[in-house]
């Protein structure tokens, strides 16, 4: 069964630094999604990408995140200058399309990003 | 306010017994739909169980069901006949028609006893 594809498992960085979480979303799917869980905390929403361009975004979703499709396969998540708040799980989802309250999201296994 | 309600964090539960995990969820919308994932100690968030808010009847998927009770705005998920390889946490979430993004809950985690 295809399946979202995410690198790398976990991320150790400094404070300040960036970082770029890397997913590979399923083949045919259009829409594409970055979620994060802090710790011991609910799964949150931060943005949604399709066509090339970012349709929703959360209020975590500050100047200091970027999401990109550098090429065909390829969706990114930058964040610029890491703080120790953005220590969290951080999942990409991709779906088919966007067909109604129904759509499936796939999800990925997710990056651990820790920042020290 | 919170759209998607777990009130239960942790639950245990005997190898081959059901389990019934709680969630209630909040909206104005019409239409919406209520999805269920797993998400074993591995960390992937497994989709297991959904339920459009115009669909008729409770949704099963093999050893997963739905107690989809819209005057009381739940949707609990039944497993039936637990193994030890259903120890997860497990969330609840809701999309909306006027909200494309998906809300969690909190999640529920369950422990499978031998």
């Amino acid at each position: 069964e295809p399946e979202v594809t995410q690198t790398p498992s976990h991320q150790v960085t400094q404070m300040g630094q960036e970082v770029i979480l890397r997913c590979v979303p399923i083949s045919n799917h259009l829409y594409f999604y970055w979620y994060r869980q802090i710790l011991g905390q609910k799964v949150e929403f931060l943005v949604s990408f399709y066509n090339n361009e970012i349709s929703e975004k959360s209020e975590i979703f500050d100047d200091q995140f970027s999401v990109e499709r550098p090429d065909g396969s390829n969706f990114t998540l930058k964040i610029r200058s890491t703080k120790l708040e953005d220590s969290a799980m951080y999942f990409c989802a991709s779906s088919e399309a966007n067909r109604g309250v129904g759509e499936k999201l796939f999800f990925g296994s997710g990056t651990q990003l820790s920042v020290l | 306010a919170q759209k998607i309600t777990q009130t239960q964090p942790g639950m245990f539960v005997q190898e081959k017994e059901a389990v019934t995990l709680d969630c209630t969820y909040d909206t104005s919308d019409p239409s919406y739909g209520l999805f269920w994932y797993k998400q074993p100690s591995s960390g992937e968030m497994i989709f297991l169980i959904y339920q459009g808010s115009y669909d008729q009847q409770n949704a099963t998927e093999g050893r997963y069901s739905l107690n989809f009770q819209k005057a009381r705005k739940s949707a609990n998920l039944v497993i039936s006949a637990s193994q030890l390889g259903d120890s997860a946490m497990y969330f609840c979430a809701m999309r909306e028609f006027n909200d494309y993004k998906l809300s969690f809950g909190a999640g529920t985690t369950v422990t499978v006893r031998a």
